[in-house]
Parts: C-alpha cells; structure tokens; sequence
C-alpha cells in the first residue's frame, strides 16, 4: 500500500476484555515493529517481525501481550484480559530492512480500557 | 544500553524566530540517530537521520541537526520558525543490532503569531 495502515483507529474496551489491534505495513517492506506510547512519552519498542519471524520480543510488557505475522505482511498485537495500565497509543512502523532504514510509521491505535 | 534525552517538554517560540530543540544521546556504539515530527492525529514522520559521514544533516522543511560526538548532541535548529511547526518532536537513537528506535520523551514546539 502507499503507507502504513492500522485498525481500529480508537478502541475502547472494558477491563478484562480481550483486544487485537492491525497494522498493515507498506507491501515492500520486510521488516515491522510494534510501539507503545503513554501519554506524554515516547514510544517504546514492544516486538518486531523479520517477515514472519519475531526474533525479539523483549519489549512485549508481559505475557497477555502477544503479536503475529503469519505470512510476513499484515500483524497483530493482541492484548488479553485487557488492564487499565495498557491504555496507550500503539504503533506499528515497517521499514525495508533494519538497522539504518527509515521506519515509516502508521497513525496509531488509540487504547482506552475502562 | 542506548537512551535520549530531550531537555524541555514544551518550546515556545514566536513567528520567524530561531527553534532549537535539544537531544541528547547515550549509546556504547556508534549511533544512528534520528528526529521525528508528530502533528496531531497523524503518524510519526522522519524529519532527518544521522548514520555515518557528514556530520551536519539537512531534513524536510527546512529542518537540520547536527551530531557532535563530543557533546553527545543531535539538536534539532532551523533558522525562522513557521506556524506549521507547530507540533510534537521527538529524538531518537537505534539499536543497529535489532534496528529498533529508542525514544527520548518528546518536545512539543508552540509557535506563537
């Protein structure tokens, strides 16, 4: 596509409810990396894709975060049994390969739990 | 391990004068380093970049940086400030090993008429 996408643009949700959050990258590109930014922060690195493969997921906050790229183009990031502190703007950034290629971001997912 | 900081979480400036927008860096390797601008509503979009060579780095609307090993800095200038500035800044650095950013805590630049 002609940039990165992501869906659902807002997400409200209750505490405890289950999310799956959408990026669809730029079609090109190899690589995909999932942000999470609090308010007034910046974002932080939650996992990234090489393809399909999810060499490093050191950011993901605990094991209710989960994220997937079956096919090595679309991802998602699920949330389960969703908690207050997860309320966040998630990112998802693609780029052709690592290291010192630009990172074109998407708009965002905004996450509000209830 | 690689941080930024960014001094200032708020820049007010008039019309037409000079932004400076100040980061720092910490990192054991040689960095790569990057501005981003955020405007409302909108993805984050790549102003500039550093990775090797030139020191002194050109961006989109008349933004430029410039890395100062010494210093640890890669400030964010350009010379006569625009309302359209007006927006969220944020400094960078990646982890070459994995290519991921790590972000300082952002600025966000007012610009007055």
């Amino acid at each position: 596509g002609a940039g990165v996408s992501q869906s659902p643009r807002y997400k409200v949700t209750k505490r405890g409810q289950d999310v799956t959050l959408r990026c669809d990258p730029i079609s090109s590109h190899a690589t995909l990396y999932w942000y999470q930014q609090a308010l007034g922060q910046g974002p932080e690195f939650l996992t990234y894709f090489n393809y399909e493969a999810q060499p490093d997921k050191s950011g993901l906050p605990s094991d209710r975060f989960s994220a997937e790229r079956p096919e090595g183009s679309i991802s998602t990031l699920t949330i389960q049994r969703t908690e207050q502190r997860d309320s966040a703007m998630y990112r998802c950034a693609s780029s052709p390969l690592r290291t010192t290629d630009t990172q074109y971001f998407g708009p965002g997912t905004r996450l509000t739990v209830l | 391990a690689q941080s930024v900081t960014q001094l200032g979480s708020h820049v007010s400036v008039s019309e037409g004068a000079l932004v400076l927008l100040r980061c720092n860096y910490s990192s054991s390797v040689p960095p790569y380093l990057f501005w981003y601008v955020q405007y409302p509503n909108q993805g984050l979009q790549l102003l500039l970049k550093y990775t090797t060579g030139a020191t002194l780095v050109k961006g989109i609307n008349g933004f430029e940086a410039e890395f100062k090993k010494s210093e640890t800095s890669f400030h964010l200038t350009k010379p006569s400030a625009h309302m359209s500035d007006a927006a969220e800044y944020f400094c960078a650095v990646s982890d070459q090993t994995r290519g991921k950013l790590i972000f300082g805590q952002g600025t966000e630049l007012s610009v007055k008429p």
